[in-house]
């Protein structure tokens, strides 16, 4: 069974371009959240998409937007890039409310020049 | 919204050491994980632990609830035990699943 799939692995941008991030969740799984990782505020909550419709979001600025297409696969967005939007983005994919089925993928690492 | 800590920051074990890793809470929780950030990024879910005791190999944690704290133990630590372990608190319903991370213990367990 594959797990949760986030493209790029990597990805380098100028400030003031935008940036899209994509996320395949686990096979059957409707609920996609987005976390942002940087070494100065740790592991913040972004959004999370339950079957195309965003259910939560975090204290972020309106240039972070996600979507989530009709096979669960999810996109988020960031535009007018800012230094400070460098970090880790991790996504999530868990089966309807269970914790104990939450699953992370690897990232995409994104540094903005 | 509920604060999370966790303790100590960084930590340096010989293999074979054990250890004993602590998350407190400002609110009552839950819905407690414990997870482990491996050298490539990814978060491996370890536990889901709102009370009571877990034991998984050489991993155990236990969440008091009533005391608004858990702890995660790690015994005969291998190399590759490294990594950050960060615990959370989970909200899962219909107003959407998210969680709420503690900002991390940092593990390097030398050979």
């Amino acid at each position: 069974k594959a797990g949760v799939t986030q493209t790029p692995r990597y990805l380098i941008k100028t400030r003031g371009q935008q940036v899209t991030l994509s996320c395949s969740p686990i096979s059957g799984h409707r609920s996609v959240s987005w976390y942002q990782q940087t070494p100065g505020q740790g592991l913040q909550f972004l959004f999370e998409y339950f079957s195309e419709t965003q259910r939560n979001k975090g204290n972020f600025p309106g240039r972070f937007s996600g979507r989530q297409f009709s096979n669960s696969r999810s996109e988020m967005n960031v535009s007018t890039l800012e230094l400070g939007d460098s970090a880790l983005y991790l996504c999530a994919s868990s089966y309807r409310d269970s914790p104990e089925k939450l699953f992370f993928g690897s990232g995409t690492q994104l540094s903005v020049l | 919204g509920i604060q999370v800590e966790q303790s100590p920051p960084d930590l340096i074990l010989q293999e074979g050491a054990n250890s004993t890793l602590r998350c407190n809470f400002s609110d009552s929780v839950n819905n407690l994980q414990w997870f482990h950030q491996n050298p490539w990024g990814q978060l491996i879910n370890l536990f889901y632990i709102p009370s009571g005791t877990k034991q998984n190999g050489r991993l155990s944690a236990t969440t008091v609830a009533t005391e608004r704290y858990s702890l995660l133990y790690i015994s005969s630590s291998q190399t590759t035990d490294s990594g950050v372990y960060f615990c959370a608190e989970g909200t899962y319903n219909n107003a959407g699943n998210m969680l709420t991370f503690g900002g991390g213990t940092r593990l390097m367990v030398k050979p």
